[in-house]
């Protein structure tokens, strides 16, 4: 099993610019969530999803959407770029109520 | 909201020296997570656990939900048990997975 796996690892935007984060669980994990760390800060929740179609909005979802069309699948798409949203994105994925299962994060950078 | 406190934040120890963290959280809940971040930034999940305590290998963590207080041990540490470790319990009593409150970290190094 390769487990999480989050692509791209590093990422360099523009302000304005747009992307999407993957995110691929191969565990068959209902539960799938997306997290931001800032420096010196603990993880914060974006968004999460409890099933393919299902998601909800985390702690700090402002500038971010997500889909879960599949199981497997949950982007993080970036719209219009903001300086705000450096930091580095992992993506996690669960049974219900059991230990997280992280991809090896992404770090971004909008200048 | 759960106001978490890990303390301390940062360890320097010494191979083989006992090592003791600690997490103290504001709200009752049912269950608590401890995770491992690498330097290179990778982060494992150690332990959930609801009461009394687990084991694995040379990681011990307890926990005393009345007390609202969680620690991890690590016995005869190694450096390379240098990591961030991070405390994680729910916002609330309901213990949902997806809503975690994730403590900043304690920083531990550990020289040979």
């Amino acid at each position: 099993n390769a487990g999480v796996t989050q692509t791209p690892k590093f990422r360099i935007l523009k302000i304005g610019q747009s992307m999407t984060l993957q995110c691929t669980q191969d565990m068959n994990h209902n539960y799938m969530y997306w997290y931001r760390q800032d420096p010196g800060m603990g993880l914060k929740l974006i968004y999460y999803s409890v099933g393919a179609g299902i998601t909800d909005k985390g702690e700090v979802p402002n500038g971010y959407n997500v889909s879960r069309s599949t199981t497997e699948d949950f982007p993080l798409r970036l719209e219009l770029a903001a300086p705000s949203q450096t930091s580095v994105y992992f993506c996690a994925s669960s049974p219900y109520n059991s230990p997280l299962h992280f991809g090896n994060g992404t770090r971004l950078t909008v200048t | 909201k759960n106001e978490v406190e890990q303390s301390p934040q940062n360890l320097t120890a010494q191979e083989g020296e006992f090592i003791t963290i600690n997490c103290s959280y504001s709200v009752g809940i049912s269950a608590l997570h401890w995770l491992q971040q690498h330097p290179g930034g990778g982060i494992v999940s150690l332990f959930m656990l609801s009461s009394g305590k687990k084991k694995h290998g040379r990681l011990i963590a307890t926990i005393n939900i009345q007390e609202k207080h969680s620690s991890l041990h690590i016995t005869a540490s190694h450096p390379r048990d240098s990591a961030v470790y991070i405390c994680a319990p729910p916002e609330g009593s309901g213990g949902s997975n997806y809503k975690l409150t994730f403590g900043k970290g304690t920083l531990l190094t550990v020289n040979p």
